[in-house]
């Protein structure tokens, strides 16, 4: 079957750093996304990983281990608009996304 | 960026009735578009695949007489929740992918809640 594995919650400090870690079992793989989603909205993009290695984007990076079914999302500098939760997608061979239920993280002054 | 549109963006109806949502691609033309409905502190839920021109790809579980999918445009794709129950309140996200990213990426909507009575 396909699984998703992220923490439910987790709580940082303002201007601090996190690691959200992502465990995945999916039938093929065409890559891994990271979305935000905070209460009442939409989820945003943050990030795509299709190869091994880490992307770096600002204030945020996303790494992927497709051998161990494991992907990461890294914030620095944590502001407190960055309470959310994050969604860790990865994609199907069928081209879709799975979803899991995200973390939320909670961020405190 | 690719800008999806929801509409409308917060809908309140009596039981019984039926409520259509349309979901539009701004600046980009999506061949594919996803529906999913999202329960309070819950993931996203896969309801159905949408194609341009073709008929939609329910999820199991789904009912396709119940949630009627028309994606008539590469723009355009609407959701009618059809003889509304308090059930179906939820909160409703469509996506969607833009050929021209070259990497699946999909743009969701705002989403619309649909309370009903």
């Amino acid at each position: 079957g396909q699984n998703i594995d992220q923490p439910t919650e987790m709580t940082a400090t303002e201007g601090a750093i996190v690691q959200i870690n992502c465990t995945y079992q999916t039938s093929g793989f065409n890559g891994l996304f990271w979305y935000q989603q905070h209460a009442g909205e939409a989820p945003t993009f943050l990030s795509y990983n299709v190869l091994d290695g880490l992307e770096e984007k600002g204030r945020f990076s996303s790494f992927l281990s497709r051998s161990k079914g494991y992907s990461y999302l890294l914030l620095k500098e944590l502001q407190m608009k960055d309470s959310a939760s994050y969604l860790c997608a990865p994609m199907d061979s069928n081209y879709q996304l799975i979803w899991g239920a995200g973390t939320k993280l909670i961020i405190k002054p | 960026g690719a800008v999806v549109s929801q509409h409308p963006s917060w809908v309140i109806c009596k039981s019984g009735t039926s409520v259509k949502i349309e979901c539009r691609s701004l600046d980009f033309q999506a061949t594919t578009m996803f529906w999913y409905r999202q329960f309070p502190k819950q993931s996203l839920m896969l309801m159905a695949t949408s194609n341009e021109g073709s008929k939609a790809t329910y999820e199991q579980g789904v009912e396709k007489d119940k949630f009627l999918i028309n994606h008539a445009s590469l723009t355009l794709s609407t959701l009618t929740v059809t003889s509304a129950h308090p059930e179906d309140s939820s909160f409703y996200i469509c996506s969607a992918r833009d050929l021209a990213s070259g990497y699946n990426e999909q743009f969701f909507g705002p989403g619309t809640r649909l309370t009903v009575l």
